[in-house]
């Protein structure tokens, strides 16, 4: 298994640009999340799915959507992107069985916007 | 709401046990853990701990849980170099499935 993979591993974006942040797991996990992480503050949540076709917002969710249309796929768009949102983006995935609490992380996305 | 709060930064050296605090605000049933992140790297789950728990060990790691004071605490026995990394503290409420609230992160340098 690959576990949770994440590309770009870095990108630089202008102000008002958009992108789209790639998450995948092959390991057939219905929970997938996405963080960020700033200095000083650990990692907030941003979107969550609990499976395909169900997203929910999490504690920074502005300026972010997402969608799941697959089990395996999670994407992260950036619709318009400013300064604040510069930061290291990980997705995060996680089985629903009882007795398994281990979410995978992914090795993250360093996002810088100008 | 869930609020998580830790120190910055701890220094030990090699061969002494290291001890990380946490503080958690929520006092519903609660999943606590700590993970470990190397430079660059992502975040690795070391261990988890059910708040209906008082201790949990796993090798060098043991983590203690008071409840009354919601604190929970890693230590690291006999720590090493390759220990040197950011700890964090994060909490789960039973039945919110993703959302983990995380501290700040403990940074870790191990000295020799």
């Amino acid at each position: 298994n690959a576990g949770v993979t994440q590309t770009p591993k870095f990108q630089v974006l202008k102000t008002g640009q958009s992108m789209t942040l790639q998450c995948a797991q092959d390991m057939n996990h219905e929970y997938m999340s996405w963080y960020r992480q700033d200095p000083g503050m650990g990692l907030r949540l941003i979107h969550y799915s609990v499976g395909a076709g169900i997203t929910d917002q999490g504690e920074v969710p502005n300026g972010y959507n997402v969608s799941r249309s697959t089990t395996e796929d999670f994407p992260l768009r950036l619709l318009s992107a400013a300064p604040s949102q510069t930061s290291v983006y990980f997705c995060a995935s996680r089985a629903n069985r009882a007795g398994t609490d281990t979410q995978y992380f992914g090795p993250g996305t360093r996002l810088t916007v100008l | 709401g869930e609020d998580v709060e830790q120190s910055l930064f701890l220094s030990v050296r090699e061969g002494d046990s290291s001890v990380i605090n946490c503080t958690y605000t929520d006092s519903s049933s609660t999943y606590l853990y700590w993970y470990k992140q190397e430079p660059g790297a992502g975040l690795q789950l070391l261990t988890y701990i059910f708040s209906n728990m008082d201790m949990k060990q796993d090798q060098r790691l043991t983590v203690l849980l008071n409840k009354k004071d919601k604190h929970l605490s890693l230590r690291i026995a006999d720590t090493q170099t390759g220990d040197s990394a950011i700890y964090f503290c994060a909490e789960r409420l039973t039945g919110t499935a993703s959302k983990l609230t995380f501290g700040t992160g403990t940074r870790l340098q191990v000295t020799l």
